[in-house]
């Protein structure tokens, strides 16, 4: 089965220029998340959806950040314009439903790591 | 508010050994889960293992098990017989609220194996 799926792996950009992370979740995941990994601050949670309905932006850093999920196959993280302190890497995850049981178990994509110069 | 410690930054375990990482909790929340996960070099995020707050019995998935204090806020974990692929940074975290699926994040640890 194939797990999350992200794209691009690598990203390499000039600060100020428009960036779009992409993922596409486990089929049949009806909850999808997006973290952000760095040295400083680990892991955090930017904003997560269920049903393809975001749910929690809290974590979202500023207005520069923006999320969409137009359907369950498919969002996007966008940064808009970035800077270098935007560099992290940007897992995507999913998880069946939320719940009580494992079988919310959250699953990681490979991870977008984006550099900013 | 929730929050997750894991105080080692580093161990080391000689390979086929058994070797413990600390994880301690705090939350007010009834009903929680705890995940561990490794992150090897290459980056990505492995689900290991999980356990919920209402598990009467410690999760084990292959070498992998949870030693879980409940009443200390623990939920260690054990890898027995380390292997050389063990090498990694493991995360331990917990699923914050009983309806959602968001996690919050320890620091995690660092392990190597010596051959």
């Amino acid at each position: 089965d194939a797990g999350v799926i992200q794209s691009p792996r690598h990203e390499v950009t000039e600060m100020g220029q428009e960036v779009t992370l992409r993922c596409k979740p486990i089929s049949g995941h009806n909850s999808l998340f997006w973290y952000r990994q760095t040295m400083m601050r680990g892991l955090e949670l930017l904003i997560y959806f269920n049903n393809n309905v975001p749910i929690d932006d809290s974590g979202m850093p500023e207005d520069r950040f923006s999320a969409k999920m137009p359907n369950a196959s498919f969002s996007t993280l966008k940064i808009q314009p970035s800077e270098p302190r935007d560099s992290a890497v940007y897992f995507c995850a999913s998880s069946p439903r939320t719940g009580e049981d494992r079988g919310n178990t959250i699953y990681f994509g490979e991870g977008s790591w984006l550099t900013v110069v | 508010a929730q929050k997750i410690t894991q105080t080692q930054p580093g161990m080391f375990v000689q390979e086929k050994e058994a070797v413990t990482l600390d994880c301690t909790y705090d939350t007010s929340d009834q009903s929680y889960g705890l995940f561990w996960y490794k992150q090897p070099s290459s980056g990505e995020m492995i689900f290991l293992i999980y356990q919920g707050s209402y598990d009467e019995q410690n999760a084990t998935e292959g070498r992998y098990s949870l030693n879980f204090q409940k009443a200390r806020k623990s939920a260690n974990l054990v890898i027995s017989a380390s292997q050389l692929g063990d090498s990694a940074m493991y995360f331990c975290a917990m699923r914050e609220g009983s309806n959602t699926g968001k996690l919050i994040f320890g620091q995690g640890t660092t392990l190597q194996v010596k051959p």
